[in-house]
């Protein structure tokens, strides 16, 4: 099983392009989620999946969209990017519940 | 809401002592609580999950306490290496009516010296 793998590992990006990530689970889990995270912020739930066909808004939505159209695939979307999503965005996805999540590689992004 | 704080956010600690690390919740005590491991450039790695009604879990070198009157969890890992050295990350469940979250605190990062 590969697990939970993200395309792209790296991008850089100008101001207002827009670009899609992949992330893809072999697990036949319910639950996906996109995070970001910033130096010394930890963490941030960016947009989540709890099944095939739906998703709801994390923490910090503004600026992304997301779909999850098949169950083993979450994408995560920015429209108009913004130098202020320069950030390493980390996939996850477990069973269901507050169950362990299995992280991704991670995609590291830069907007200049 | 929710707020996590890692008791400091680096440890440098000689090899083969114990390595304790602190993670303070403010609200409402979660019914589940985990650490993660994390290595430069890569994404976090499960290590342990402790319910609220369970005061210590352990797993080889590791062990994790859950005190929810003091609103804390303690990560020990006993007989440490260099190879322990990563940032470990406690994560707590948020009460949501739709889904199952959780939540990260920002890290300790560990250093084990030789």
């Amino acid at each position: 099983n590969a697990g939970v793998t993200q395309t792209p590992k790296f991008r850089v990006l100008k101001t207002g392009q827009s670009m899609t990530l992949l992330c893809a689970q072999d697990m036949n889990h319910e639950y996906m989620y996109w995070y970001r995270q910033d130096p010394g912020m930890g963490l941030r739930l960016i947009h989540y999946s709890v099944g095939e066909g739906t998703t709801a808004k994390g923490e910090v939505p503004d600026g992304y969209n997301v779909s999850r159209l098949k169950k083993q695939n979450f994408l995560l979307g920015l429209e108009s990017a913004a130098p202020s999503q320069t950030s390493v965005y980390f996939c996850a996805s477990t069973v269901a519940g507050w169950n362990e999540q299995y992280f991704g590689p991670g995609t590291r992004l830069t907007v200049t | 809401s929710q707020k996590i704080e890692q008791n400091s956010e680096a440890l440098n600690i000689q090899e083969g002592k114990t390595a304790t690390l602190t993670c303070n919740y403010t609200n409402y005590s979660p019914a589940y609580l985990q650490w993660y491991r994390q290595d430069p450039g890569r994404g976090p790695v499960f290590l342990l999950l402790i319910r609220e009604n369970e005061k210590e879990k352990r797993k080889e070198r590791l062990k994790v306490t859950f005190d929810t009157t003091l609103k804390q969890s303690l990560f020990h890992i006993t007989a440490s290496q260099p190879a322990d050295s990563a940032t470990y990350l406690c994560a707590l469940d948020e009460v949501d009516s739709s889904a199952s979250k959780i939540i990260f605190g920002s890290g300790t990062r560990l250093s084990i010296r030789p």
